[in-house]
């Protein structure tokens, strides 16, 4: 797999549930970020966890970081429909430059 | 809040003609980036920008793209003579230092459409 693979590509959950997706990468990182992305937009910073972290959390979202498999799961709670969107997650692996590297990303559909 | 701003929104060119994508980056900020995204794709990185050179660029970087950060504020994204293939959101990103807690301010992109 690629650097930054998230599964599933596409989540289709009813207003209220709980909205989980993941993130598989092969390098060793710095830390890893979540993005969010309305369709045609921008992306949104969400939430950063570092190497030596193994949970964080935001208001309704959890990260969680496994560094031995190499995996990051991102939880949504009792999701809304404005959490519709586009969901990435990020890399950065250091070097000269900070540069992330992004997954393929999972479409989150809330249905109201 | 401080954000990192685009123009255009949407530009459409003739396939061979030259494009400048602009980014205003957050004043203090002190690394940029340019990302693009084909329509249903990834994000992909194409180059980074520090003290006013280019510090590292990606296999989609050729010759046909350059950088720049002329007046000390906008950082441009040039494409010579654009492909069909070019077609995609730019994406530019600024963040204020390297570090293991920094976070990228992205712009709401540029849709480049090759006709």
């Amino acid at each position: 797999s690629q650097q930054g693979e998230e599964d599933p590509q596409a989540l289709s959950i009813q207003e209220g549930e709980n909205a989980t997706m993941n993130c598989s990468y092969k390098t060793s990182i710095n830390n890893l970020q979540w993005y969010r992305q309305n369709s045609g937009r921008g992306l949104v910073h969400l939430i950063l966890i570092r190497s030596n972290e193994r949970e964080k959390h935001s208001g309704r979202l959890r990260v969680t970081l496994d560094t031995s498999k190499k995996s990051s799961s991102l939880l949504i709670t009792a999701s809304r429909a404005a959490d519709t969107a586009s969901y990435f997650c990020a890399t950065e692996s250091g070097g000269a430059t900070n540069k992330l590297i992004f997954g393929t990303g999972t479409l989150l559909a809330v249905q109201p | 809040e401080p954000e990192v701003t685009q123009t255009p929104s949407h530009q459409v060119t003739q396939m061979g003609q030259e494009v400048i994508l602009r980014c205003v980056p957050i004043s203090n900020h002190l690394y940029f980036y340019w990302y693009r995204q084909i329509l249903g794709q990834k994000v992909e990185f194409l180059v980074s920008f520090y003290n006013n050179e280019i510090s590292e660029k990606s296999e989609i970087f050729d010759d046909q793209f350059s950088v720049e950060r002329p007046d000390g504020s906008n950082f441009t994204l040039k494409i010579r003579s654009t492909k069909l293939e070019d077609s995609a959101m730019y994406f530019c990103a600024s963040i204020a230092r390297r570090g293991a807690r920094t976070e990228a301010f992205f712009g709401q992109g540029t849709r480049l459409t090759v006709v």
